[in-house]
This record gives structure tokens, sequence and C-alpha cells, in this order.
């Protein structure tokens, strides 16, 4: 099955700094999707991009859909303690099969 | 929230047993799936169901049935569980047939961590 490649695959950064992770893939996608996972809990969706060029903010999450339809970018702004956890993408290969990325997992310094 | 629950939230079986795990939803959403998440493989699709007794097969679905008799309910079952399947199982769902979430996001339960000595 379609495979997709997350990268970083872990971040550690300082309190207050900006983080971004991608997400690529082989074939087109039309739908991309945000997860944050933290320990013992299931993912939660963050943010749903569905046309190709959209840019999508929640709160300081801003995801983007890319031109290609092959690629997608999670951006944090001004990080803060409660953004540590595990980022995935996903998208769909074919109706409701979602594929997910490995995942990013991200580690703050305070 | 989705109003998803999962059941067990934890187990421990032995090799050879037959296991099943319960998602309960509360909200008429047509969509269900199950989920795998092991280290290094992040989330695969097992099985889903879109809708009563309708059922499809995902990427890792060998070793593993599913049903739904009732739009609430969706379960996963290990016939004669093996160490293989020792992982993390999530349910998720997606559109509510109220309306509301649409078709593509899908939501997911809290887990059940499973282990097959």
């Amino acid at each position: 099955g379609q495979q997709l490649n997350q990268s970083p695959q872990s971040m550690f950064i300082q309190e207050g700094e900006d983080v971004s992770m991608n997400c690529t893939s082989s074939s087109i996608f039309n739908t991309w999707l945000w997860y944050k996972q933290e320990p013992g809990e299931g993912p939660v969706l963050l943010i749903a991009l569905y046309k190709a060029g959209e840019l999508t903010s929640n709160g300081r999450l801003t995801a983007q859909f890319g031109i290609t339809r092959k690629d997608s970018f999670l951006n944090i702004s001004a990080s803060i303690p409660s953004d540590v956890g595990i980022y995935f993408c996903a998208g769909y290969e074919g109706a409701q099969k979602l594929v997910f990325g490995q995942g990013t997992r991200l580690t703050i310094n305070p | 929230d989705a109003g998803i629950t999962q059941s067990p939230r934890h187990k421990v079986t032995e090799t050879g047993t037959p296991v099943t795990l319960r998602c309960h939803q509360t909200e008429n959403h047509r969509y269900m799936y199950w989920y795998r998440q092991d280290p290094g493989h992040g989330l695969r699709l097992i099985h889903y169901s879109y809708g009563v007794k309708d059922t499809d097969k995902g990427e890792v679905s060998d070793g593993y049935s599913v049903s739904r008799s009732k739009t609430e309910d969706f379960l996963l079952t290990l016939e004669s569980a093996t160490s293989s399947q020792t992982s993390v199982y999530f349910c998720a769902i997606s559109e509510s047939l109220a309306g509301g979430l649409t078709n593509y996001e899908q939501y997911f339960g809290p887990g059940t961590r499973l282990t097959v000595t």
C-alpha cells in the first residue's frame, strides 16, 4: 500500500521556537489530515485539508496542502510545553482507507 | 468529543485464545474503523464498516474479523491470538448520519492495549 514519508522523525526544541514538519507521498492525495497523539491516548484531529494549495490555521497551527497534491506541511508557532507529543500526517488511499505517516515526535525544553 | 468508547482498555491473553474488542459510539456515525498502532509502523487500517453488516478489509486484515450488527457497535475479533497481534488497537468513526462531521475526518477512541503472551 501507499506510504507517507514524514520528516523529521523527532525534534528537540526550546520553548517559544517555531516548528515545521512535512509529509510527502509518491501518489496524489485528495485529502490531508494532521493529528496529534499524546501518551496513552488516541490521535486527535488538528487540521483537515481538502484542496491543493489550501492553507488552514487552527490557533498557533498552520497546515498547507501542497500544490502537487503529493505533500503537506504543518507549522507550529511559538511552541509551548503542551505541544509535546507525536504528530501524524494522514491521507486517503481510495475511499475510506486512511494511510498514516510514521509520525514526528516533538520534545520541548522549557 | 465524538462519543467513542473502547472496551476493554487493557487486556492480557495467551496465544491461541480468542479475543474480542468492542468499539461503541453514541452519535449514529455511519463509518467505523479499526486500526492497530505499532512502533515503526504508525497506524494501519485493519477493517472498516460503512453500515450495519457492511464491512471491508484494510491493509492488515489477516488474522482479524469484524462484525457490525447495529450502528453503535463495531467488534474486532482475533479468532486465535498470536504474539504478533500484541499492539494498541484504535477505533475511529467518521460521518454522522444526522449531518455535522464530514465523510473525511476520522475521530479516534482512547485505544485498547492488547498483550498476547
